[in-house]
C-alpha cells in the first residue's frame, strides 16, 4: 500500500491563480481531511469528508473548495490564491470512527503564494 | 481563541531521562484526546490517545495522563531516546463531532 499520497510536494503560485492539491489513499478509508500547518498555529482543519459525496467545513474553510467523488480521492481547490494561503498542507485519512481513530497523514504540500 | 494550548514551544531532555510534554484545553466538550508526532518534511504520525472516561493510558514507553478537572493532559516518554526528537502535537475532539483541534506543538530534542 502506498498509504496517503499528495501531489505536488512543492508549489509556487502568484496571487489570484488557482490550483488543485491532490490527495489519494489506497486503504479504503471512509474519512479524509485536509489541514494546514502554520508556524505557532499547529494544524488547522480546512475541510473533511466522512464518505464519498459527503463533505463538511472545518475550522478554516474560507478560500478552499473540496469534493469527494470517490473513496480514494479528496482534492483541495484554491480558487484564487492569496498570500495568506502560504502554508504546508496535509491530507489525512482514517478507517472507522473518523477523527476518533488514528489518522494517516500524507507527506504534505508546501505552497507559497507570491 | 486557541482551545488546545501547548505553552512550551520547545523542550530539551537528556537521553535516558523522562520527557514530559504538557497540553491544556479550554472546552469541556472535548471527549477524546490524541498525541501525534512529526518529523521534519513528513506528515504527523499517531502516537497515543485517551478517552475522557479514563485518566491514564500506556503504550510501551509512552503514557498519557488526563486531568479533567484541570483540563490538562500530559505525555510522558520514559526513557527518552534520540529518535524521540520531533515535534509533538496534542489534539482534541468535540463530543460526537468529526473535527480534530490541534495545539501549536512542542519541539522535543533529546540530547545524547
Amino acid at each position: 500500500n502506498a498509504g496517503v499520497t499528495q501531489t505536488p510536494k512543492f508549489q509556487v503560485l502568484k496571487t489570484g491563480q488557482s490550483m488543485t492539491l491532490q490527495c489519494a489513499q489506497d486503504m479504503n478509508h471512509e474519512y479524509m481531511s485536509w489541514y494546514r500547518q502554520d508556524p505557532g498555529m499547529g494544524l488547522r482543519l480546512i475541510h473533511y469528508s466522512v464518505g464519498a459525496g459527503i463533505t463538511d467545513q472545518g475550522e478554516v474553510p474560507n478560500g478552499y473548495n473540496v469534493s469527494r467523488s470517490t473513496t480514494e480521492d479528496f482534492p483541495l481547490r484554491l480558487l484564487s490564491a492569496a498570500p495568506s494561503q502560504t502554508s504546508v498542507y496535509f491530507c489525512a485519512s482514517s478507517y472507522q470512527r473518523g477523527a476518533y481513530n488514528e489518522q494517516f497523514f500524507g507527506p504534505g504540500t508546501r505552497l507559497t503564494v507570491l | 481563541d486557541q482551545q488546545v494550548k501547548q505553552n512550551s514551544p520547545s523542550l530539551s531532555v537528556q537521553e535516558g531521562r523522562i520527557s514530559i510534554l504538557n497540553c491544556d484545553y479550554t472546552n469541556s466538550m472535548f471527549d477524546y484526546f490524541l498525541w501525534y508526532k512529526k518529523y521534519p518534511a513528513e506528515g504527523p504520525t499517531f502516537l497515543i490517545s485517551i478517552s475522557s472516561i479514563k485518566d491514564k493510558n500506556e503504550d510501551g514507553r509512552f503514557t498519557v495522563f488526563l486531568n479533567k478537572s484541570a483540563k490538562h493532559l500530559s505525555l510522558h516518554i520514559v526513557p527518552s531516546q534520540p529518535g524521540d526528537s520531533a515535534v509533538y502535537f496534542c489534539a482534541a475532539i468535540f463530543q460526537g463531532a468529526q473535527k480534530l483541534v490541534f495545539g501549536q506543538g512542542t519541539r522535543l530534542t533529546i540530547n545524547p
